[in-house]
């Protein structure tokens, strides 16, 4: 199995601010054929189920704020939240779907 | 706008058999590409996914769970199920249905609100 290996596990950031986290693949998650990265972020809030918000590793999914992006290459990549506002308060997951799809153990968002 | 929503028990002995539901509406499970998973959340700990299927009965299983697991369609019903066998205080965990945007090789865009399973 791919290991998926997030970093940090919990993070702090005033209102406004950037947030980042990072997420590790244990091997690369590109498929040379098309040349796309099979990665995934996901925002699950308290309650609720988790919410799709990149895939390809950068591609918005419909609805989401531009404020979210996704980047990376090689087995790094990173969820950036430009400005952060109090209703990204989340558990935030990274996923590969290259393989038997597996998760990463989840980053909590919190405010400062 | 398409929902999924999960049911069963809510308290499985252990050594039994767990048995879930997914219920689809909105869109129908035939004639399309998607695949429909399940994935499953203990408590405090990160996701796991544990295998879809779609409407031709085709089917993808987490190697970790494969040889106690069993994944069904039902597309009279707009349906798929999940039995898992052999349960232990480990399987207990908070259950999702789900869909994959397009194959078992594509993230999950649609997800149920979760059924909270226990062995105990």
């Amino acid at each position: 199995d791919i290991v998926m290996t997030q970093s940090p596990d919990s993070l702090a950031v005033s209102l406004g601010e950037r947030a980042t986290i990072h997420c590790k693949s244990s091997q690369s998650v590109l498929y040379s054929s098309n040349n796309k990265y099979y990665l995934a972020w996901y925002q699950q809030k308290p309650g609720q189920p988790p919410r799709l918000l990149i895939y390809w590793a950068s591609t918005r999914e419909s609805g989401v704020p531009d404020r979210f992006s996704g980047s990376g290459s090689g087995t790094d990549f990173t969820l950036t939240i430009s400005s952060l506002q109090a209703e990204d308060v989340a558990v935030y997951h990274c996923q590969q779907y290259y393989s038997t799809p597996t998760f990463g153990q989840g980053t909590r968002l919190e405010i400062k | 706008q398409l929902q999924l929503r999960e049911s069963g028990p809510g308290l499985v002995k252990p050594s039994d058999t767990l048995s879930l539901t997914c219920t689809v509406s909105g869109g129908s499970i035939s004639g399309t590409t998607y695949y429909w998973g399940w994935i499953r959340q203990p408590p405090g700990s990160g996701l796991e996914w544990i295998g879809s299927i779609n409407f031709n009965g085709n089917t993808y299983h987490n190697p970790s769970l494969k040889s106690r697991l069993s994944i069904t369609v039902d597309t009279s019903k707009n349906q798929f199920s999940l039995n898992l066998i052999s349960v232990t205080a480990a399987d207990t965990a908070l259950y999702y249905c789900a869909r994959h945007s397009a194959t078992a090789m594509a993230p999950l865009d649609y997800w149920g609100q979760g059924t909270l399973i226990t062995v105990s």
